[in-house]
């Protein structure tokens, strides 16, 4: 069954790095792992997209290992802006939809 | 980058009546576009898989005579709410792909509240 796993929420303060893990045991061999942040009320917004060792954009960094059986997106320094819901999610090929996880909830504290 | 607009933002409508919900891609086009709701504190559900001059995909328990789906060009699918009932207030969001589904960034639309009295 393809599904990804990651925490349901995670504390942490400002100027603090937040490394969150998501699990995707399932995934195929072609398929691209890419994070989202939602605010309340609003469409998901893409963050970063792998799909193997790493990637680093303006906002955050992803780590895939070489089984590609997780990943982990990584906010350097977040402030109370960064508060948000956080999702890894895949393409699947075998089912031809995309597979979403519950969703990270951070918070981050002054 | 490529952008997903929906409209609109927010509905309020009485039970019984009919809401449509559009979902564009406003810098690219798309042959398939995936409709979700979301209910507060949750995470998406997709509801359909909606391909451009063809018959949308529901999801299994996602009734197709309730929530019409057409997707009439590669910029434009709507998803119409039938006979709404307050069990059907919830928040929907539309999603496009500019190429390739699974190795190409799937962009989300801003949402739709939609509320049922």
């Amino acid at each position: 069954l393809a599904k990804t796993t990651q925490p349901i929420s995670m504390d942490s303060y400002e100027g603090q790095e937040v490394n969150i893990t998501c699990s995707h045991n399932n995934i195929a061999t072609n398929d691209y792992i890419t994070w989202y942040q939602q605010f309340p009320s609003q469409g998901p917004r893409f963050i970063i997209q792998g799909y193997k060792t790493k990637v680093t954009n303006e906002v955050a960094s992803l780590f895939i290992p070489a089984d590609r059986k997780s990943s982990t997106l990584s906010l350097p320094r977040v402030s109370l802006s960064d508060t948000a819901v956080y999702y890894c999610l895949y393409f699947s090929s075998g089912t031809y939809k995309y597979i979403f996880g519950t969703g990270t909830r951070l918070k981050v504290l002054a | 980058g490529a952008v997903v607009s929906q409209h609109p933002s927010w509905v309020i409508c009485k039970s019984g009546t009919s809401v449509k919900i559009e979902c564009r891609s406003l810098d690219f086009q798309a042959t398939t576009m995936f409709w979700y709701r979301q209910f507060p504190k949750q995470s998406l559900m997709l509801m359909a898989t909606s391909n451009e001059g063809s018959k949308a995909t529901y999801e299994q328990g996602v009734e197709k005579d309730k929530f019409l789906i057409n997707h009439a060009s590669l910029t434009l699918s709507t998803l119409t709410v039938t006979s709404a009932h307050p069990e059907d207030s919830s928040f929907y969001i539309c999603s496009a792909t500019p190429g390739d589904l699974s190795t190409d960034t799937q962009y989300f639309g801003p949402g739709t509240r939609l509320t049922v009295l």
